[in-house]
């Protein structure tokens, strides 16, 4: 039981690149959140998705696109990449029903030069 | 919108010594849950504890506990006998009761624990 999984681990792209990190859950959660987390800011929301086939944005969502894919995947794209962007991203997944503490993947720590 | 405020960038604690992290939020919401997250080096985003608004007793996990004052909107988080694995980025988070059950977290307070 992996919990939630995000790959690749690490990643550095030039400004203008794209790329998609990829979440997947297997405790068959309906909601997906996408954070990043930059120093001195703490981890701030970028989009979520309340249940399959939903998407929202959050707190930072420009230059983000996501995608619900199914109940288990939920992956963040960024089309033009740029430094501003360079960051650690956290996916996490939560159960619906009785609030519960999110359950979050390893991180993603995204340079982009 | 909610606030959360940590407002200790860092802290350092000799071993074994009890320290307490400092947490503020804003929010005109009646029903909460607040949460204490550990990230240690390894970046995993630990739950150290949860607080439910509507319960007045102070959560404890172990060593960890709370002091929640609801009037006052603080919830403080006190390490009592701490060790060199309670290292680590300290977050404070708020999460509205219904909803997205989305996270709002402050910017951490980074722990020394020194031998």
């Amino acid at each position: 039981n992996a919990g939630v999984t995000q790959t690749p681990k690490f990643q550095v792209l030039k400004t203008g690149q794209s790329m998609t990190l990829q979440c997947a859950q297997d405790m068959n959660h309906n909601s997906m959140y996408w954070y990043r987390q930059d120093p001195g800011m703490g981890l701030r929301l970028i989009y979520y998705s309340a249940s399959e086939g939903t998407t929202d944005k959050g707190e930072v969502p420009n230059g983000y696109n996501v995608s619900r894919l199914n109940k288990r995947e939920f992956s963040l794209r960024l089309e033009s990449a740029a430094p501003s962007q360079t960051s650690v991203y956290f996916c996490a997944s939560i159960p619906q029903g009785i609030p519960q503490p999110q359950h979050f993947g390893d991180g993603t720590r995204l340079s982009i030069l | 919108a909610q606030t959360v405020t940590q407002s200790q960038p860092e802290m350092s604690v000799q071993e074994a010594e009890t320290v307490t992290l400092s947490c503020t939020y804003d929010t005109s919401e009646n029903n909460y849950y607040l949460f204490w997250y550990k990230q240690p080096p390894s970046r995993q985003m630990i739950l150290v504890i949860r607080q439910e608004a509507y319960k007045q007793q102070n959560a404890t996990e172990n060593r960890f506990s709370v002091n929640f004052q609801k009037a006052a909107k603080s919830f403080s988080l006190k390490i009592s006998d701490s060790q060199l694995g309670d290292t680590a980025m300290y977050f404070c988070a708020f999460m509205k009761h219904g909803g997205i059950d989305k996270l709002t977290f402050g910017t951490g307070t980074l722990l020394a624990v020194q031998p």
